[in-house]
C-alpha cells in the first residue's frame, strides 16, 4: 500500500527556515516523480516543486531561489528545504507522487509564517 | 501560462441529484494531461479522474469526466452524502508544472 507521511511543519518567523519531510512507503521515491503542493488557509491548491531522476528539479516562480527539493534514497524520503520564509508561504504542504497528476497524496503538514 | 477557470464557484444540490462541474482552459490542453480531484474538509486531495475521462483506482462509476481542447466537465450522476466536497481540475503544463483551477464547492442544499 502506498503511503506518504509529511512532517516538519511549524510556526516560524518571517525570514526563517524550515525543512519538511515526506516519508514514503509502498514504493520508492527514487523511481517516481515527486511533488510538493501547498494550500493556503481557505484557498486552492498551488504546485510548488517537483523532482525526478535525482537531479532534475523544478520550482514555481513564487518559491524559486528560496526553496530546495531533494530526496534521500536510503530513507525513501522526500524533503523541502524552505528558506527566507514569508507570510504568504503559510499553508498546508502536501507531498504527492506522479508526473502528470497526483496519484497519491500525504495528509499534509502546516507551515505558519508569523511573528 | 495556461489558466484554468472552474464554474460555478459553488453548487448547492440535494443528495441524489446530479452535478455538472466545468473547467475551462485559457488555451487548448491535451486531454492526456487533465485531471480532477476531490477534497473533503480537513483531508488531502484525492485523484478522481485522469486523462480527462479515466477513473482512478477505487473511484465509483457515478463519477465521470469528459471534454477536450479548452472545455472539460466532471459529472457526478447521483450525489451521495460523502460527495459534498470541493473539486479541482488540474493540468500538466510541461516545464514540468501542474496548474490547478480555483475549485468548485458542492454543498448540501
Amino acid at each position: 500500500e502506498v503511503q506518504l507521511v509529511e512532517s516538519g511543519g511549524a510556526l516560524v518567523q518571517p525570514g526563517g527556515s524550515l525543512r519538511l519531510s515526506c516519508a514514503a512507503s509502498g514504493f520508492t521515491v527514487s523511481g517516481n516523480y515527486m511533488s510538493w503542493v501547498r494550500q493556503a488557509p481557505g484557498k486552492g491548491l498551488e504546485w510548488v516543486s517537483l523532482i525526478y531522476g535525482g537531479t532534475n528539479t523544478y520550482y514555481a516562480d513564487s518559491v524559486k531561489g528560496r526553496f530546495t527539493i531533494s530526496r534521500d534514497i536510503s530513507k525513501n524520503t522526500l524533503y523541502l528545504q524552505m528558506n527566507s520564509l514569508r507570510a504568504e508561504d503559510t499553508a498546508v504542504y502536501y507531498c504527492a507522487t506522479g508526473r502528470y497528476y497526483g496519484d497519491y497524496w500525504g495528509q499534509g503538514t502546516l507551515v505558519t509564517v508569523s511573528s | 501560462e495556461i489558466v484554468l477557470t472552474q464554474s460555478p464557484g459553488t453548487l448547492s444540490l440535494s443528495p441524489g441529484e446530479g452535478a455538472t462541474l466545468s473547467c475551462r482552459a485559457s488555451q487548448s490542453v491535451s486531454s492526456t494531461y487533465l485531471a480532477w480531484y476531490q477534497q473533503r474538509p480537513g483531508q488531502a486531495p484525492r485523484l478522481l479522474i485522469y486523462g480527462a475521462s479515466s477513473r482512478a483506482t477505487g473511484i465509483p462509476d457515478r463519477f465521470s469526466g469528459s471534454g477536450s481542447g479548452t472545455d472539460f466537465t466532471l459529472t457526478i450522476s447521483r450525489l451521495e452524502p460523502e460527495d459534498f466536497a470541493v473539486y479541482y481540475c488540474q493540468q500538466y503544463g510541461g516545464s514540468p508544472k501542474w496548474t490547478f483551477g480555483q475549485g468548485t464547492k458542492v454543498e448540501i442544499k
